[in-house]
């Protein structure tokens, strides 16, 4: 499977500021996730990134608060606007690919902390 | 909308024992696929195994095996011969075919005990 790597792997933050995670792939692939992990929590999609489209996000997410980039087909970028505890969590990166199409693996995760 | 419950919070076995996480899905597609991932204290989230539900076989990889029970929406995991390096959450997840998007469980956190 694809190696992926996220940036930071933790950060803690002052609310009201912003952080951008960036999630970059060994392989071109087509798609590409963000998931939040709150504090003990499931998984949760934030959106979808193909390259050379604007993102799209579930329920609940709006591109002004988790604006996404996705320049190439090995690279993207998650930004969390003006942080408030509440956004604490791991956020992680995923891909879609292996043999059958549909699996999806995961970066490493960065975890923010905001106070 | 698609739903996954994993009835099981907690589970505790000791090392070499066989131990069976729940999940139990909704959809009303006929179409999906079906994962366990791992995570670990490090955070990587694993893929451990996947189902196709058009297969009735049931998927084994190694020590892990499913329990895919279509009727039922039911898709159980058994590690077999566990070992200490099997400690973590385990996550039950649902795609659609097509979709994409990943519907995950709450999560069992699973202790092998020495």
């Amino acid at each position: 499977s694809a190696v992926i790597s996220q940036k930071p792997s933790r950060d803690i933050c002052q609310r009201g500021t912003s952080l951008t995670i960036q999630c970059q792939v060994d392989s071109q692939v087509t798609m590409m996730f963000w998931y939040r992990q709150q504090p003990g929590q499931s998984l949760t999609l934030i959106a979808t990134a193909n390259q050379g489209s604007e993102a799209t996000y579930e329920s609940g997410f709006v591109i002004d608060k988790f604006p996404i980039s996705r320049p190439n087909l090995t690279f993207s970028t998650l930004t969390v606007s003006n942080m408030s505890p509440e956004d604490s969590s791991i956020y992680l990166c995923s891909v879609e690919e292996g043999q059958s199409g549909y699996e999806q693996y995961f970066g490493p995760g960065t975890r923010l902390t905001v106070t | 909308a698609q739903t996954v419950t994993q009835s099981q919070p907690e589970m505790s076995v000791q090392e070499a024992e066989t131990v069976t996480l729940s999940c139990t899905y909704d959809t009303s597609e006929s179409n999906y696929y079906l994962f366990w991932y791992k995570q670990p204290p490090s955070r990587q989230m694993i893929l451990v195994i996947r189902q196709e539900a058009y297969k009735q076989q049931n998927a084994t990889e190694n020590r892990f095996s499913v329990n895919f029970q279509k009727a039922a929406k039911s898709f159980s995991l058994k590690i077999s011969d566990s070992q200490l390096g099997d400690t973590a959450m385990y996550f039950c997840a649902l795609q659609i075919q097509g979709a994409q998007k990943l519907v995950f469980g709450q999560g069992t956190r699973l202790t092998i005990n020495p």
